[in-house]
C-alpha cells in the first residue's frame, strides 16, 4: 500500500524559532498534499492544500506567512512553522493523494509530527 | 461536503461485533461514504468506503441504507487494538476535495 512518512516524529523548540516538518510519499507520486493540525482531544483540522509546483491554498483562519508550505516535488512537501509560539504546539499530520489512485480518490496519511513549543 | 453525525463514544466487549452508526442525511448523489480511524497519537487509517452498495473488506463491513442517509460500520470481532476514534466522512467521488473530519466516535473495546 501507499506509504507516507513524516520527519521528525517529535520536535521540541524554543519560542520564536522556526521548525520545518517534512512529508514524503515513499512509493507513489503525490500530486496533491494536505496539511492538518490536531489539538488534544479535538478532531483534525485542515490547514492547507498544496499541489506540486504551485502555491498552497490555505483554509480560512490559517496564516500563510506563519505556516509556509512548499511542495517542490511529487514526493516531498514541507511545512515550516515560523516564529513558533506555545499556542502552535499541536499534532501536525500530512496527507497525500496520487493521480495513480484507484477511482475512489483515497488520501494516504502520514504518522504525524508532535510539535511542542516551550 | 455533507455533514455527518456520529455518537461521541461507544463501548464494545472484546470479541463482539462493534456497530458504529453515522447519519449523513444531506449526502449528494455523487458523494461516497468513507470511514477512517485514528489510534491515539497516530495518523488516520483508511478502513472502507462505499457509494450505495454494502461493502466488505478484511477490516470491516459497511452497510449503507437504501436512501443513503445513514450508514453503519461493522467491526465483526472487535479486539483491544480496535480502540480508536472512528470518523465517517462523505466526499465527492472526483475532484481535489480533501477529507474533512468531524468529531468522530471514540470506540473503547473492553476486555
Amino acid at each position: 500500500g501507499a506509504v507516507v512518512s513524516q520527519h521528525p516524529s517529535r520536535v521540541i523548540c524554543k519560542s520564536g524559532t522556526s521548525v520545518k516538518i517534512e512529508c514524503r510519499s515513499l512509493d507513489f507520486q503525490a500530486t496533491t498534499m494536505f496539511w492538518y493540525r490536531q489539538f488534544p482531544k479535538q478532531s483534525l483540522m485542515l490547514m492547507a492544500t498544496s499541489n506540486e509546483g504551485s502555491k498552497a491554498t490555505y483554509e480560512q483562519g490559517v496564516e500563510k506567512d506563519k505556516f509556509l508550505i512548499n511542495h517542490a516535488s511529487l514526493t516531498l512537501s514541507t511545512l515550516t512553522v515560523t516564529s513558533a509560539h506555545p499556542e502552535d504546539s499541536s499534532f501536525y499530520i500530512c496527507s497525500a493523494r496520487t493521480q495513480e489512485s484507484s477511482s475512489y480518490n483515497e488520501q494516504f496519511f502520514g504518522p504525524g509530527t508532535r510539535l511542542t513549543v516551550l | 461536503d455533507a455533514k455527518t453525525t456520529q455518537p461521541p463514544s461507544m463501548d464494545c466487549a472484546e470479541g463482539r461485533a462493534a456497530n458504529l452508526p453515522c447519519n449523513h442525511s444531506t449526502i449528494s448523489g455523487n458523494e461516497y461514504v468513507y470511514w477512517y480511524r485514528q489510534i491515539h497519537s497516530q495518523g488516520p487509517q483508511y478502513i472502507i468506503h462505499g457509494l450505495k452498495n454494502n461493502e466488505t473488506n478484511e477490516m470491516a463491513s459497511l452497510i449503507i441504507t437504501e436512501d443513503r442517509k445513514s450508514s453503519t460500520l461493522i467491526l465483526p470481532h472487535a479486539t483491544l487494538r480496535d480502540t480508536a476514534v472512528y470518523y465517517c466522512i462523505v466526499r465527492a467521488h472526483s475532484g481535489n476535495t480533501p477529507l474533512v473530519f468531524g468529531k468522530g466516535t471514540r470506540l473503547s473495546v473492553i476486555a
